[in-house]
């Protein structure tokens, strides 16, 4: 079985600050793979960033990065320079087969 | 277009009755998904296909839900006798993978919102 935690309801930032967002994936399986994906108020789920359990280097993407702690079952996302456009619900997802989600962080980007 | 493409995108229906939803995935993606999402709560997986085979099904769909790809091309998902508590948004997404994982990028329809009175 595997289950995705994120434990912040709600977030904000300052823009051009920097946030963290937390995210747990708990699994019994060695291979699996993480995402971060953001969903507008417009619903359509978008891919931010992707990291593959077996990789030691953290992924990342422009303003976009993630913290893996693999031991931890940690996998935070970094966005740096925050912008407005930044502001979402974002889900943390892990696949070991299928793909599931937690239940997300609302993100709020103060001008 | 070519994004994944949902029909309807609303969709409001008396308790008991039959709903049907379309997906058309990005023409080249060989795996589609189903999620159903509710307000606070993100994604729920239901079920996805590589190809026109059903490879995985949540074990928390009822068996009022039924999900078919003939041909490995657009999808539908019909739920029988609806109930109040099937009121969400269902989402589809297309990508183009292998291997047992979901390792690839997932590309999201817009959703069909279903309400059920």
């Amino acid at each position: 079985a595997q289950t995705v935690t994120q434990s912040q309801p709600e977030m904000s930032v300052q823009e051009a600050e920097t946030v963290t967002l937390s995210c747990t994936y708990d699994t019994s399986e060695s291979d699996y793979y993480l995402f971060w994906y953001k969903q507008p108020p417009s619903r359509q789920m978008i891919l931010v960033i992707r990291q593959e359990a077996y990789k030691q280097q953290n992924a990342t993407e422009n303003r976009f990065s993630v913290n893996f702690q693999k031991a931890a079952k940690s996998f935070s996302l970094k966005i740096s320079d925050s912008q407005l456009g930044d502001a979402a619900m974002y889900f943390c997802g892990g696949s070991q087969g299928n793909l599931i989600f937690g239940k997300g962080t609302k993100l709020s980007v103060k001008p | 277009d070519t994004g994944v493409s949902q029909n309807p995108r609303h969709k409001i229906t008396k308790r008991g009755q039959n709903v049907t939803f379309r997906c058309d995935p990005i023409s080249e993606h060989n795996r589609l998904y189903w999620y159903r999402q509710t307000l606070g709560q993100g994604p729920e997986f239901l079920t996805y296909f590589q190809n026109e085979a059903q490879l995985e099904k949540s074990r928390l769909l009822s068996d009022r839900f039924s999900a078919e790809r003939p041909k490995g091309s657009f999808s539908t998902l019909e739920i029988q006798r609806t109930e109040q508590g099937d009121s969400a948004m269902y989402l589809c997404a297309s990508s183009f993978g292998g291997g047992r994982n979901t390792n690839e990028k997932l590309f999201f329809g817009s959703g069909t919102q279903l309400s059920v009175l």
